[in-house]
């Protein structure tokens, strides 16, 4: 079993519905992440939330440490929006010099929104 | 844009051949991780390099080196190349601020070994 779960693993919408892509966790964490990549390969960080919720244009996440889930949702979805979004934790259990540590991803939920 | 850039963007080599990629890091920025994500699969943590050291590492053998230089670039090494190196590879960049490193991920090399 993986470390970081996403559900669900794929999705397609119709542009303008309401999507919610969940992570659930099983070890104790200092921050997660939300990140986006489109086909390619190239990550972009779009959320880091270590508590409650945060909002970026139409992309809100929300975080439960003690449920330990997490929810992305992407309001009035686009088919641009369209990529894989990857939900990823960084292990508090895990220290190195630096105070830097290493992130556990999950295997990302891949989001088609069709015009 | 996240100030991190990675040379080349694709390379093909062949199985038994080694091969460097490079990532160039956001100035200041004292860390760098490497990861490997294989197709279909989620990134999995190659290493760790903080001030010129290895800071820690994942599953992966020690054909898998890499280096960190002052001026804030970085290479990954793998020798003795396998197919199943065939992977996109990310490093990501960080700072240390406070309790916690915010990483800036690169665009990534897509390494194919035939």
């Amino acid at each position: 079993k993986n470390e970081v779960e996403q559900s669900p693993q794929n999705l397609t919408a119709q542009e303008g519905e309401f999507i919610t892509i969940n992570c659930s966790y099983s070890v104790g964490i200092s921050a997660l992440h939300w990140l986006q990549q489109h086909p390619g390969g190239g990550i972009v960080s779009l959320f880091m939330l270590s508590s409650g919720k945060k909002k970026h244009g139409r992309l809100i996440a929300t975080i439960n440490i003690q449920e330990k889930h997490s929810s992305l949702h992407i309001t009035a979805s686009h088919p641009r929006d369209s990529a894989v979004y990857i939900c990823a934790v960084t292990d508090r259990s895990w220290t190195g010099a630096g105070n830097n540590r290493k992130l556990i991803w999950g295997l990302g939920t891949s989001l088609a929104v069709n015009p | 844009e996240t100030g991190v850039t990675q040379s080349p963007t694709h390379l093909i080599k062949t199985r038994g051949q080694q091969v460097t990629l490079r990532c160039s890091s956001q100035s200041g920025h004292n860390t760098v991780s490497w990861y490997q994500q294989a197709l279909g699969q989620g990134p999995q943590f190659i290493f760790q390099y903080y001030r010129e050291e290895e800071n820690g590492r994942g599953n992966f053998p020690p054909r898998f080196s890499g280096l960190q230089f002052p001026n804030y670039s970085s290479e990954l090494n793998v020798n003795a190349l396998e197919l199943d190196d065939s992977a996109l590879y990310l490093c990501a960049s960080s700072f240390r601020s406070g309790s916690y490193n915010e990483q800036f991920f690169g665009p990534g090399t897509r390494l194919t070994v035939l």
